[in-house]
């Protein structure tokens, strides 16, 4: 089983509507997790981190279940530039152990 | 924000020849940086830790002598792949800590190798 399993998309959303991407973790003592973007050919930039207590960001919310192991990602009202790669990451299970494990990433083309 | 840069941002290469690439931390020092490698539709793959002033810590199946590490300075980690084939082709990325940070990592532009 992989660490951290994305699905792959592609997802092709419509301007404006809302979409949604999950992930799961295998390792129940990790301790950080984060959203990425990536565009084609580029390196990956941070979204967000994902708090226990849910947090949100202008459009994007980010959700985390330490109990079922699973990290949830909301765009509301997307927009053209959203279309990226999106990749759920997950630091280490000891704190001070910066190793980010990267899903494969789920891939959004947002279209007009 | 913090700024990494990477040098060559694309090199292409004959197969049998090494290849350095540079990955610099512009605006802070930083003891951990990291090497990934990505191939085409596929996730970023941890390669390696690069410790400033020690040796640099390999992930399993990752060959030591053939992705040779050197984190020489605070703001300076090389990867050279030595003895480059084609299947060494792909994309390198480093990312780098600032000092006393276990959270934050700020990734480099990227290096495209292609070998021939």
């Amino acid at each position: 089983r992989k660490e951290v399993e994305q699905d792959p998309g592609p997802f092709n959303v419509p301007e404006g509507a809302t979409v949604a991407f999950n992930c799961t973790y295998s390792n129940s003592a990790s301790q950080s997790f984060f959203w990425y973007r990536q565009d084609c050919r580029k390196e990956p930039k941070l979204l967000m981190s994902v708090y226990s207590s849910g947090n949100e960001d202008g459009r994007f919310t980010a959700q985390l279940n330490r109990a079922s192991q699973y990290i949830s990602l909301l765009i509301r009202d997307s927009k053209l530039s959203d279309s990226a790669t999106y990749l759920c990451v997950v630091n280490g299970e000891n704190f001070g152990n910066e190793k980010l494990t990267f899903g494969t990433g789920t891939r959004l083309t947002i279209i007009p | 924000g913090a700024v990494v840069s990477q040098h060559p941002s694309w090199v292409i290469c004959k197969s049998g020849t090494s290849v350095k690439i540079e990955c610099r931390s512009l605006d802070f020092q930083a003891t951990t940086m990291f090497w990934y490698r990505q191939f085409p539709k596929q996730s970023l793959m941890l390669m390696a830790t690069s410790n400033e002033g020690s040796k640099a810590t390999y992930e399993q199946g990752v060959e030591k002598d053939k992705f040779l590490i050197n984190h020489a300075s605070l703001t300076l980690s090389t990867l050279t792949v030595t003895s480059a084939h084609p299947e060494d082709s792909s994309f390198y990325i480093c990312s780098a800590n600032p000092w006393r940070s276990t959270d934050t990592q700020y990734f480099g532009p990227g290096t495209r190798l292609t070998v021939l």
